[in-house]
């Protein structure tokens, strides 16, 4: 079955700090792939999405490009601030219209 | 326009008890998707549902859970008897339509058994 791997956390930076949070998939077929983030005490917000190989998503600082030769969706952000604090979720989107989620990566960004 | 809403926030049971869950969906939206979080784990989907019709329930355990979405009124996930391992993060989501839309989440129901 279809499953997604991100790196484990808790990644602590400086702030200004670049960001890189690894995520990997293994499905079958064509997936869509999401960047979801978990504010402490909240539900999950879109971040960013990628509906087909080579397309790059990015909103508010970050980024990530659809890698279908590596089955990566890695999300990079070049400058982090405190405010980006949270909890990180990768997830794929296949054929039956469900989401597949990656365990999450905790971020803490230090001052 | 509000977003997806889910009450109650914060659950209590003891062993034994019933669970009823509620989420309304985003206006307009017709599907509806329930993942539960366990503690420091990511979410595993559920169930996912239609106005009376349950599409996929492959993530739903067999027994005790149950999920439903009426023609009027929000849609409904129930634990009955729920036990210790019950406690979690349950959170919905709606879609406007099916392939190609963004599901957009609630704040969940966090759910405590005594």
């Amino acid at each position: 079955g279809d499953s997604v791997t991100q790196m484990e956390g808790p990644v602590t930076l400086s702030e200004e700090a670049f960001l890189t949070i690894n995520c990997t998939y293994t499905a079958t077929g064509y997936p869509s792939l999401f960047w979801y983030v978990q504010y402490p005490g909240e539900g999950l917000q879109l971040l960013l999405k990628a509906t087909k190989a080579d397309d790059k998503g990015s909103n508010k600082g970050f980024e990530a490009t659809y890698r279908k030769e590596t089955t990566s969706f890695h999300l990079e952000k070049g400058s982090v601030q405190v405010s980006d604090s949270a909890v990180y979720f990768c997830a794929l989107r296949n054929a039956g219209n469900m989401l597949t989620f990656g365990g999450g990566t905790r971020l803490m960004v230090k001052p | 326009n509000a977003g997806v809403m889910q009450n109650p926030r914060h659950l209590v049971r003891r062993r034994g008890q019933e669970a009823r869950l509620r989420c309304s969906p985003m206006k307009g939206h017709s599907h509806v998707y329930w993942y539960r979080q366990l503690p420091e784990e990511g979410l595993k989907f559920m169930v996912y549902l239609q106005k009376e019709n349950i599409i996929d329930e492959s993530g739903m355990p067999k027994e005790r859970f149950s999920a439903e979405f009426p023609k009027e009124g929000p849609s409904i996930l129930r634990i009955q008897q729920v036990v210790r391992g019950d406690s979690a993060a349950y959170f919905c989501a709606s879609s406007l339509g099916q392939a190609g839309n963004i599901q957009y989440f609630g704040a969940g129901t966090r759910l405590s058994v005594l």
